[in-house]
C-alpha cells in the first residue's frame, strides 16, 4: 500500500527554519515525481513545490529562494527545508506523490507549522 | 504561470440535485486537470484526472469534461457524504501545479 507520513512541523518565529520530513512506503520516492502543497488555515490549497525523478526542482514564486526540496533515496523520504519563515508561510504542510506533470494520486496527513513570535 | 479560476466559489444544494463545477484555465491545458475532493482535517481525494478519468474506487456520479481552457466536474445526484471543498489542479506545466480556489459545497 502506498503511504506518505510527514514529521517536523511545529511552532517557529518568524526568520527561522525548519525541516519538514516525508517518509515514503510502497514506492520508491527518487522514481516519481514528489511535491509540497500547503493550506493556509481556512485557504485553499497551494502548491510549493516539486522535485522531479531526473532531481530537477521547482517552486512557487512565494517560496523561491527561501524554501529548497530535496530527497534520501536510501531513505526513502522527501524533505523541505524551509528558511527565512514568515507569518505567511504558515499553513499544514502536505507531502504529496505527482502534483506537477502529474496528478496527485497520494497525499501524507499533513503537518502543522505555525510561524509566530 | 497557469491561473485557475475556479466557481463557483460556494454552492447549496440538496441531497439528490445534480451539481456543476467549473474551472478555466489561462491557457490551453492539454486535459491535464485533475479534481480533488477535501472534507475538513483531512487531506484531499483525488477524484478524477486527465479531465474525465475518474480515480479507482469513485463513484460513477462523479464525472468531469472540458478541453483546452475550460473544464467542468458533475456531481449527477448529491449524496450526504459528497457535501464538501472541491479543487481543480492544472499539472500541464512544468513549473507546478497550481490549484483553483476550491468551491465549498453545501446542504
Amino acid at each position: 500500500e502506498v503511504h506518505l507520513v510527514e514529521s517536523g512541523g511545529g511552532l517557529i518565529q518568524p526568520g527561522g527554519s525548519l525541516r519538514l520530513s516525508c517518509a515514503a512506503s510502497g514506492f520508491t520516492v527518487n522514481n516519481n515525481y514528489m511535491s509540497w502543497v500547503r493550506q493556509a488555515p481556512g485557504k485553499g490549497l497551494e502548491w510549493v513545490s516539486v522535485i522531479y525523478s531526473d532531481g530537477s526542482t521547482y517552486y512557487a514564486d512565494s517560496v523561491k529562494g527561501r524554501f529548497s526540496i530535496s530527497r534520501d533515496n536510501s531513505k526513502n523520504t522527501l524533505y523541505l527545508q524551509m528558511n527565512s519563515l514568515r507569518a505567511e508561510d504558515t499553513a499544514v504542510y502536505y507531502c504529496a506523490r505527482g502534483g506537477s506533470l502529474s496528478q496527485i494520486d497520494c497525499w501524507g496527513q499533513g503537518t502543522l507549522v505555525t510561524v509566530s513570535s | 504561470d497557469i491561473q485557475m479560476t475556479q466557481s463557483p466559489s460556494s454552492l447549496s444544494a440538496s441531497v439528490g440535485a445534480r451539481v456543476t463545477i467549473t474551472c478555466r484555465a489561462s491557457q490551453g491545458i492539454s486535459n491535464s486537470l485533475a479534481w480533488y475532493q477535501q472534507k475538513p482535517g483531512t487531506a484531499p481525494k483525488l477524484l478524477l484526472y486527465a479531465a474525465s478519468r475518474l480515480e479507482s474506487g469513485v463513484p460513477s456520479r462523479f464525472s468531469g469534461s472540458g478541453s483546452g481552457t475550460d473544464y467542468t466536474l458533475t456531481i449527477s445526484s448529491l449524496q450526504p457524504e459528497d457535501f464538501a471543498t472541491y479543487y481543480c489542479q492544472q499539472y500541464y506545466s512544468t513549473l507546478g501545479g497550481t490549484f483553483g480556489q476550491g468551491t465549498k459545497l453545501e446542504i
